[in-house]
This record gives structure tokens, sequence and C-alpha cells, in this order.
């Protein structure tokens, strides 16, 4: 069954780079492939992008020119970095596994979230 | 991106009653659509994929129906278990969407 850790800092500077990192257990993660999924506080889900085993990722567009995912084979690791940040960034975020088939997606299961406050 | 609006954006029901949400897409998205249960504090979990498709260990009180833009959650009996906001996502194509939640609360 695998299990999903995010972790990072709690509090991020203005302008910096928000990085953050899920620690995947019970599953390899080139067997699968990586979603980020971040909530402002009070409002609905929006989807950050995606890394598969092989490292290739996708972004979402209103992110794209500030995103990057990574993968640490050997930590087991999937990392998020978010450059130029503003307080908008400020939400919990999540990491997810995605998977499926017949060309259908769902996420299953999620990290417990971190949340990540934007300020001076 | 392709727009998911469900309805209502809040409920109000008593335990044993039918309860249905719907997810309206902006565009067709055939059976690209997923259901999440997200209890305060909690991350969200799937609930039925594939629009229709129970996710194992859900109770069988949830289902799924739609295709196209079209779709519903029906919780058959609400339990007061089943507290929580809902939300819709769709893996037609990238970047993937959400609906804006549902909260359901117990009258």
């Amino acid at each position: 069954q695998v299990q999903l850790q995010e972790s990072g800092p709690g509090l991020v500077k203005p302008s910096e780079t928000l990085s953050l990192t899920c620690t995947v257990s019970g599953g390899s993660l080139t067997s699968y492939y990586w979603t980020w999924i971040r909530q402002p506080a009070g409002k609905g889900l929006e989807w950050i992008g995606r890394i598969y085993g092989s490292g290739h990722a996708d972004y979402n567009p209103s992110l794209k020119s500030r995103v990057a995912m990574s993968l640490d084979v050997s930590k087991n690791q999937v990392s998020l970095n978010i450059n130029s940040v503003t307080a908008a960034d400020t939400a919990e975020y999540y990491c997810a596994s995605s998977t499926g088939s017949a060309s259908h997606e769902w996420l299953d299961p999620w990290g417990q979230g971190t949340l990540v406050i934007v300020s001076s | 991106d392709i727009q998911l609006t469900l309805s209502p954006s809040s409920l109000s029901a008593s335990v044993g009653d039918r309860v249905t949400i719907a997810c309206r897409a902006s565009h067709p998205i055939s059976t690209f659509l997923n259901w999440y249960q997200q209890k305060p504090g909690k991350a969200p979990k799937l609930l039925i994929y594939a629009a229709s498709t129970l996710q194992s260990g859900v109770p069988s009180r949830f289902s799924g129906s739609g295709s196209g833009t079209d779709f519903t959650l029906t919780i058959s009996s609400l339990q007061p278990e089943d507290i929580a906001t809902y939300h819709c996502q769709q893996s037609f194509t990238t970047p993937y969407t959400f609906g804006q939640g549902t909260k359901l609360e117990i009258k």
C-alpha cells in the first residue's frame, strides 16, 4: 500500500522559492506518476502538475513558468519547487499518486498535506 | 481549461436522506470524471473514478453516474460520517481541474 508524506518549510518569504518534498513508501517512484495539488484555505483544489517515473513532467499553464518537479529515486522522494512566490501561493499542498486504466486517471492515495504560508 | 460547476455549493440533509450532487463540465469529457470526499482538516479521498466505478472500500451507498457534460454523485442513505465537502475532478485533458466543492451538512 503506497503511502505519501509531504514535508517542507511552513513559511516562505515573498519572491523566494517554495520547496516541498513528498516521501513515498510502499511503492516505487518509477511505477507510478505523481501529482501535486494545492488548496487555499476555504477554496477549491488546484492541479499543479504531475511527474512520470521517467522524469517527464506536465505543469498547469497558470504556474508553468514558475514550477518544477523532480524525482530522487535513491530517496523515493518527489520534489516540488515554485519560485517567485506571492501571497497567492499560500495554500495546503498535497501530493498524490496518479493511477488509472484505459486512459482514465485518478488520484489515490493522497498525502496528508502540508501548509505553506507566504509572508514576510 | 475545462470548468467544472458543482451544484449545490452547500447542502443540508437529514440522516437517511437520499442526497444528489451534480457536476457539470464546460466541455464534453466522456466519463473522465472522478469524485473525492474531503472531511474537515483532512486530505481528499477517492470515492468514484471513471464517473461510475466505486473505489475499493467505499460504502455501496455512494454511486456515480453520467457522461459527456453532466454527472451526479448520489448517497442513497446519508450517514453522519458522510459530512464532508465533495469535489469532482476531470481527467479528460490537462490541466486537470476540480469543481469548487459541495459542502454537505447534517440537518
